[in-house]
């Protein structure tokens, strides 16, 4: 199946710097790539995604970059606030596959 | 809006007992899936169901099974509860067309004692 792996663990900001986490896979057929973010006692949700036939995409102060040669795509959070503090999830679809392989998070923590 | 809803937000139970936690999805999901989430080991992957009474064992289902009797509807048990099974258990559903994000109930935490 697919291995997602993700880079780093933990990552403390200053409020106001960008953050960035990585991510890269396994299979080349995978197609879907969304991101999760899980704040304390809460359940992941969906912050933002991206399909194989686009290299980028934005929402307001979160981008994803896709990188389908070397097999890596990125979380960008820019002009990070305190709220962004939580654990952040990648994934990847592998065709034909139910589920979504995840990797093993991302704590982020701004610091005022 | 996708609602994954979990019967219990907090569950204790007994070394022995038998544990069921249900979860209920209401956009006729084919996929069904159940997660443990531990300090630091991510979201592992336990059993899922592509269909009803369908499952797929995942990457630790020793000590788990399922029941998908309906469509909306997948359990998870705990044959003999045991205290290594204390951690956050997350159900999610998911449609069975590509390209779609799976959508995650708030979670039941669960103690054995």
């Amino acid at each position: 199946g697919e291995n997602v792996e993700q880079h780093p663990s933990t990552l403390s900001v200053q409020e106001g710097d960008s953050a960035v986490i990585k991510c890269t896979y396994s299979d080349s057929a995978s197609n879907y790539f969304p991101w999760y973010k899980q704040e304390l006692g809460k359940r992941p949700q969906l912050i933002i995604d991206i399909r194989s036939n686009v290299g980028e995409k934005k929402d307001q102060r979160i981008a994803v970059t896709l990188n389908k040669t070397a097999k890596h795509f990125s979380l960008h959070i820019t002009e990070t606030q305190p709220e962004d503090s939580a654990v952040y999830f990648c994934a990847a679809d592998q065709t034909g596959a139910n589920n979504l392989f995840f990797g093993t998070g991302t704590r982020l923590t701004v610091i005022p | 809006d996708v609602k994954v809803t979990q019967s219990s937000r907090y569950l204790v139970k007994r070394t022995g007992e038998k544990v069921f936690l249900e979860c209920v999805q209401d956009m006729d999901h084919e996929n069904m899936f159940w997660y443990r989430q531990d300090p630091g080991l991510g979201l592992r992957l336990i059993y899922f169901s592509y269909d009803v009474k369908m499952k797929e064992k995942g990457d630790i289902p020793e000590g788990y099974s399922v029941s998908r009797e309906k469509k909306e509807r997948f359990s998870l048990i705990l044959e003999s509860a045991s205290t290594n099974q204390t951690s956050m258990y997350l159900c999610a559903s998911r449609t069975s067309a590509g390209g779609q994000p799976q959508h995650f109930g708030d979670g039941t935490r669960l103690s054995i004692l």
